[in-house]
């Protein structure tokens, strides 16, 4: 079946704009996640969607920074008013069960300018 | 919080074995993965370590010492697309549901 899936691969955006990151989790996968990846360093949580219970948005690195899951399935993770520090890789993984392996899509890369 | 610690960087000869370490402090450790991420690409699963003690997969083996908040990754007859970044990633029972905390990974670079 199909793995994650991202959407764009590539998004270039000025400086102020808002964008929008869309990840399609693996069919029937309840627990989804987005993190973060700067050029060469490792891997920076950003939120948890676990079923209806609400998210855990502990990782969200300011207000600017909000997710929404829909329907259980598909999930958005909105950048308000970008910044150049912003700028990264956005990586979205999914798992079957809380405490399963996560399945991670190729990632968005977002460039600020 | 929690602190996880990886090399950077290690070089290794085709055909060889490189270990690489992982050091780790947590609150309530609930287990430690390896995934490896080829550039440009996701992070691919390779190692789960929630016991003591070594897990074998293959080419590739992974180690866990919880009372030494300790781990490493085996990688034996290296080939050429085993160069990649790997990265350790530990989960807290403190915290909620299934969220890791990655090391910053280290890349490895097999060469002929």
């Amino acid at each position: 079946g199909a793995g994650v899936s991202q959407s764009p691969s590539n998004k270039v955006t000025e400086k102020g704009k808002d964008v929008e990151l869309r990840c399609d989790p693996i069919s029937g996968h309840t627990a989804l996640y987005w993190y973060r990846q700067s050029l060469g360093q490792g891997l920076e949580f950003l939120i948890y969607f676990q079923g209806n219970s609400a998210p855990d948005k502990s990782g969200l690195p300011s207000d600017r920074f909000s997710a929404e899951r829909t329907g259980g399935s598909v999930s958005t993770l909105t950048i308000q008013r970008t910044q150049q520090e912003d700028s990264a890789v956005y990586l979205c993984a999914s798992s079957s069960t809380v405490y399963n392996e996560q399945f991670f899509g190729p990632g968005t890369r977002l460039t600020v300018l | 919080g929690q602190n996880i610690d990886q090399p950077t960087e290690m070089t290794a000869t085709e055909g060889a074995i490189v270990q690489i370490n992982c050091t780790y402090q947590t609150s309530g450790f609930n287990g430690l993965f390896w995934y490896q991420q080829h550039a440009g690409e996701a992070p691919t699963f390779l190692s789960y370590n929630v016991l003591d003690g070594l897990e074998e997969k293959g080419r590739f083996s992974s180690f866990l010492s919880r009372s030494k908040g300790y781990s490493y990754l085996l990688l034996k007859e290296l080939q050429m697309k085993d160069s990649a970044s790997y990265l350790c990633a530990v989960r807290d029972k403190e915290a909620a549901g299934n969220k890791l905390t990655f090391g910053g990974g280290t890349r490895v670079l097999v060469k002929p």
